[in-house]
């Protein structure tokens, strides 16, 4: 089955920037998607298609997908960011898949 | 407002039987491909299962395939998971969340989702 793997844990200094890889066979070949959990809160779809942003997410969240990588970046981190990241893919079953996520600490 | 309200989680026995639903408000349910995922505590995100706007493509996670049957219902603007065999792996916050389109597979996401509903399996 297929598999997404990021980092458990990424730290940033506020106003830094921040990045969360999540790595996959061929990932480039498909389409990633990004979400933050915060603490006691639904997921937040925050990129689609590998870089789409949805409507009311701000701008300093980018992201790329390339080869056999996905990466989110979060430019100007702040305070409000620290959360958990999960990236998504759909196999070639259009079965979803998760990355196992990670935790972004601002500090 | 776009709104999804899972109901219908709970306690059941290891071996028991659960129907979890989810009621769509605030866009057109029919135009729109559907999910449930879950996340077990303190665990990451888990895809449990996916049914096009017309019902016409689903699919499942093989952890749940042959145990659990996901359904809706456009003319009540709802969502069911029928789930069955349940085990201590069953144990989790269930979603259901809304796709970006009426189909699912590349290209799509999870783009609106609800507050979930527990699901215990205990003896």
């Amino acid at each position: 089955s297929y598999e997404l793997t990021q980092p458990p844990s990424v730290s940033v200094s506020p106003g830094q920037t921040a990045s969360i890889s999540c790595s996959g066979d061929k990932l480039g070949d498909k389409y990633a998607s990004w979400y933050q959990q915060r603490p006691g809160q639904s997921p937040t779809l925050v990129i689609y298609q590998d870089k789409k942003r949805p409507s009311g997410i701000p701008e300093r969240f980018s992201a790329s997908n390339f080869g056999h990588t996905a990466t989110l970046t979060i430019t100007g981190t702040q305070p409000m960011d620290e959360a958990d990241y999960y990236c998504q893919a759909w196999d070639s079953n259009t079965a979803g898949v998760f990355g196992g996520g990670t935790k972004l600490t601002v500090l | 407002e776009a709104q999804l309200v899972e109901s219908g989680g709970g306690l059941v026995q290891p071996g028991g039987s659960l129907r979890l639903s989810c009621a769509a408000s605030g866009f057109i349910f029919e135009e729109y491909a559907m999910h449930w995922v879950r996340q077990a505590p303190g665990k990451g995100l888990e895809w449990v299962s996916g049914i096009t706007w017309n019902s016409g493509n689903i699919g499942y996670a093989d952890s749940v395939k042959g145990r659990f049957t996901v359904f809706r219902d456009n003319a009540k603007n709802s969502l069911h998971l029928q789930m069955t065999s349940l085990g201590a792996a069953d144990m989790a916050l269930y979603y259901c969340a809304r796709d970006r389109r009426g189909y699912y597979g590349r290209g799509g996401a999870f783009e609106i989702w609800g507050q979930g509903t527990m699901v215990t399996v205990s003896s």
